[in-house]
């Protein structure tokens, strides 16, 4: 079984609407979360991460993730979307092998 | 700081041939990892080192996959002979360490295409 699900391939907001990514969690215990962008022929860019603490995790670029542990998500949030979040989204996990393992990804188009 | 470095960038060749891909982690960082991400899906892990040492090559594809990382610093990953469903990008990513929170770096990748 998946450890991390994306459940939406794709998501497309105006610019300056909210945008919202996403992600729901398998793993047993407390989990480790974190979330990447990879923006074309890039590598994966660290966004922020939810070790424990505040459910609520801020990051880079104005992006957020709220850890909600009786619904095991970590959505993403950004309040207004930018052109320039246009770009391939990634949830993962941390399992107990110290392994990441990635949801598929969810490609973000933000019109202007 | 310099980031991840991986190197070629692209590389296109024949099935059955040979192939080897270089990364240079971030400096200080022990832990290395290989990802290979085939398109439309998110990268999966292939192996991972400390220092010098493999933590994990659970899903390495031995018969035709081999990575190295001598010192402790630079490392290759070979694929010998190349399939066509080897087709993907590989990632090098490198943290501090293993501990949960680390976060990792990735480089660019190298886009491998076998024809």
């Amino acid at each position: 079984a998946q450890s991390v699900a994306q459940p939406e391939d794709q998501v497309n907001v105006a610019e300056g609407n909210p945008l919202t990514v996403k992600c729901t969690y398998s793993v047993s215990g407390n989990p480790y979360l974190f979330w990447y962008v990879q923006y074309p022929n890039r590598g994966l860019q660290f966004l922020l991460k939810y070790i424990t603490g505040d459910n609520l995790v801020k990051g880079s670029y104005g992006f957020e993730a709220e850890f909600n542990k009786s619904q095991t998500s970590f959505h993403l949030k950004k309040p207004s979307a930018l052109v320039s979040d246009s770009a391939l989204y990634f949830c993962a996990v941390r399992e107990r092998d110290y392994k990441l393992s990635f949801g598929a990804g969810t490609t973000v188009t933000v019109r202007a | 700081e310099a980031g991840v470095a991986q190197s070629p960038r692209y590389k296109i060749i024949e099935k059955r041939q040979s192939v080897a891909f270089w990364c240079n982690p971030i400096s200080g960082h022990a832990t290395l990892y290989w990802y290979q991400q085939i398109l439309g899906q998110g990268p999966k892990l292939l192996i991972q080192f400390q220092n010098n040492g493999v933590v994990d090559d659970s899903q390495l594809p031995k018969d035709r996959f081999s990575a190295e990382r001598l010192k402790g610093v630079d490392s290759t990953l070979k694929i010998q002979p190349a399939k066509l469903e080897d087709s993907a990008v590989y990632l090098c990513a490198s943290s501090y360490g293993l501990a949960g929170g680390n976060e990792q770096f990735f480089g660019p990748g190298t886009r491998l295409t076998v024809l």
